[in-house]
């Protein structure tokens, strides 16, 4: 099956610090979502982006389907972007099913 | 809009007993629903892939006998632990899609930690 890997596995930041979290993936993608899983487990959405750019407040993300990778940045960090953060793809093979990246536990130091 | 709910959020039982674990999508309909689940520090495995009206699909290794998932309408899904063990302690989370069999965003429930003693 698809494999995917998300670097850094771990990021400390100071508060108001930017960062870039990084997902590699080793197939052709019908969607690729980034989460953010919360301290009390909720999976968040933040994009569903199989390709393109896409901007949410601080928050941005590209993905480049033909080098098989997606970036989300996070500008201007604050404490309440602490947690993990998981890349999710399906490849197109296996109907709707995601596979997630082992994830990004991000710590944003005050 | 497309909110997932999960009941109970945490739940405590016995070694042997069963437990039912509740996914609702409160404001759309879910053709299909997902369940996986999450150890501590570890990423999210999916376990089966259910359908509304069809019998669930469960990924390798998962014990269809020990994990039997229902999903009967199309704001529900239940997953039922059966025969609870130790090991079967973990984080056990829901999604939920719109579409039937094709790309879609999935949107997760809250969560539910099952300890099992």
């Amino acid at each position: 099956g698809i494999q995917v890997e998300q670097s850094p596995p771990d990021l400390i930041l100071q508060e108001g610090a930017n960062s870039t979290l990084r997902c590699n993936f080793s197939d052709s993608v019908n969607n690729l979502q980034w989460f953010h899983q919360n301290p009390w487990g909720q999976l968040i959405n933040l994009f569903y982006i199989p390709s393109g750019t896409k901007q949410n407040g601080r928050l941005s993300a590209t993905t480049v389907a033909t080098e098989r990778y997606s970036l989300l940045y996070i500008s201007s960090s604050q404490t309440t972007d602490s947690g993990v953060y998981f890349c999710a793809v399906e490849d197109g093979t296996s109907g709707s099913r995601l596979t997630f990246g082992e994830g990004t536990q991000l710590t944003v130091n005050p | 809009g497309a909110v997932v709910s999960q009941h109970p959020s945490r739940v405590i039982c016995k070694s042997g007993t069963s437990v039912k674990i509740e996914c609702r999508s409160l404001d759309f309909q879910a053709t299909t629903m997902f369940w996986y689940r999450q150890f501590p520090k570890q990423s999210l495995m999916l376990m089966a892939t259910s359908n509304e009206g069809s019998k669930a699909t469960y990924e390798q290794g998962v014990e269809k006998d020990k994990f039997l998932i229902n999903h009967a309408s199309l704001t529900l899904s239940t997953l039922t632990v059966t025969s609870a063990h130790p090991e079967d302690s973990s984080f056990y989370i829901c999604s939920a899609s719109k579409i039937r069999g094709a790309t879609d965003t999935q949107y997760f429930g809250p969560g539910t930690r099952l300890t099992v003693l």
